[in-house]
């Protein structure tokens, strides 16, 4: 079946320290994967993404990581901010030529402490 | 400059009405969608349009109607509002997808539909 499932529903961390949100997908077919940001009361925001052909993407102060041998998927956020507090969206693109379609995953909630 | 723009952003609304929520994107994107989020958070497809014509209905009950009148707008009908309905609906947009160019999707901000 379809399904992009998260292993960890809340993730709480200190302002400063890294951030590492998990994320498992299950068909090898995808090609092509994105990580959104949902802040409270707003719509998804375009994070970072990452093709197959790659394993390792940066941005500013974020990073993703994907293991296609185990079908991973990871954002790291380097000394997490309060404003980095929302919930995370890894996503799949599933090309089917005209009926691609984005696949959401079921979202971790980062909370970030003062 | 708002690029996915939808209205209303909030609607409270009894069982057994019609409602449309409305969408605009300024990106010059060929691509609409519509997605629903559940009270748990998950953001699920529902429908996409491609220069006008609809590419994906996912098992949507056919109370949903959506209407694109060009590339730019993809609005949203529903007829007779179950309690079921309640979510947040958000609309979005994107270039048409190729193995080269990947496929940003901007979403709009949301429309909260409460039915009662």
């Amino acid at each position: 079946g379809e399904s992009v499932g998260l292993h960890l529903p809340t993730l709480s961390v200190q302002e400063g320290d890294n951030s590492i949100i998990n994320c498992a997908y299950s068909n090898s077919a995808s090609d092509y994967f994105i990580w959104y940001k949902q802040e409270s009361g707003k719509g998804p925001q375009f994070i970072i993404d990452i093709r197959s052909n790659m394993d390792k993407r940066q941005g500013q102060r974020v990073t993703v990581l994907l293991n296609k041998t185990v079908k991973h998927l990871s954002l790291q956020i380097a000394a997490t901010q309060p404003g980095d507090s929302a919930v995370y969206f890894c996503a799949e693109l599933r090309d089917g030529g005209a009926t691609n379609k984005l696949i959401f995953g079921t979202g971790t909630l980062l909370a970030v402490q003062p | 400059d708002t690029a996915v723009s939808q209205t209303p952003k909030y609607l409270v609304t009894q069982m057994g009405n019609d409602k449309s929520i409305k969408c605009e994107q300024n990106l010059g994107h060929d691509t609409m969608y519509w997605y629903k989020q559940d009270s748990k958070k998950f953001l699920k497809i529902m429908f996409s349009y491609n220069n006008k014509e609809l590419i994906i209905n996912e098992t949507v009950p056919n109370r949903f109607s959506p209407k694109s009148p060009d590339k730019a707008h993809l609005n949203l009908h529903i007829n007779s509002l179950e309690l079921g309905d309640s979510a947040v609906y958000f609309c979005a947009s994107s270039h048409h997808y190729t193995r080269s160019s990947g496929n940003t999707i901007y979403f709009g901000e949301g429309s909260w539909l409460t039915v009662v």
